[in-house]
């Protein structure tokens, strides 16, 4: 079964304490990105990534960091999380040709 | 910077209703995805759309793309408490592989 996988899927941390969101995909899909979810602001890009060892800033960059290291692991690390960061968080994947996303189920995270 | 918008961003309807949603921009698009979102899930792609004034179908949802490629609508026909969740538009121009979401429509369809 076509998956996107993240994990944890909730996570309630403190300020300042290092985090990584996993995620991962089964589809051998080149581009995978990750987005949080905040009310009346819908879905923002944080950062993407074209294949491996290739990632771009998306629109909300700021305090995040990916790696890609493989084709199906895409982490999203939050080096010293902040309230702001409070947030639902998605993974994504598709081909790049076909515009097509698949979403993980979602992390939902809260700094505390 | 492309102003997107969805409206109305809140919809409580009765089942049996229909209803039409929207999402407009200031800028021309190569082509238009609209998602569903459930509550506790990820988005689920419904549609894409590419050819200005297109029109799809899916059940009792059809989908169109504006002439201009500047505009969207999905209208549901004799919605169903199934078709409540959030609805969101994703248009992507030819710069990238960049897709932004527009704030979304939530709909409720109560029984």
């Amino acid at each position: 079964e076509a998956q996107v996988t993240q994990n944890p899927r909730y996570l309630i941390t403190v300020t300042g304490k290092k985090l990584t969101v996993t995620c991962s995909q089964n589809m051998n899909h080149e581009y995978m990105s990750w987005y949080r979810q905040d009310p009346g602001l819908g879905l923002r890009q944080i950062y993407y990534s074209m294949n491996v060892e290739v990632t771009d800033k998306g629109d909300v960059p700021e305090g995040y960091k990916v790696s890609r290291k493989e084709k199906r692991n895409f982490p999203l690390i939050l080096e010293s999380p902040s309230p702001n960061q409070t947030s639902l968080y998605f993974c994504a994947s598709s081909r790049v040709a076909k515009n097509i996303q698949y979403f993980g189920a979602g992390t939902r995270l809260s700094v505390l | 910077t492309q102003l997107l918008e969805q409206s109305p961003q809140f919809l409580s309807i009765q089942e049996g209703e229909n209803l039409t949603v929207y999402c407009n921009s200031s800028s021309v698009f190569s082509s238009l995805q609209w998602y569903r979102q459930e509550p506790g899930e990820g988005p689920v792609l419904l549609v894409t759309v590419v050819t200005g004034g297109e029109v799809k179908k899916l059940k009792r949802l059809t989908f169109q793309f504006g002439d201009a490629r500047k505009d969207s609508s999905l209208h549901i026909t004799a919605a169903q408490p199934g078709d409540t969740g959030l609805y969101l538009c994703a248009p992507r121009n030819n710069a990238g592989n960049m897709l932004t979401f527009g704030g979304g429509t939530r709909l409720m369809v109560k029984p």
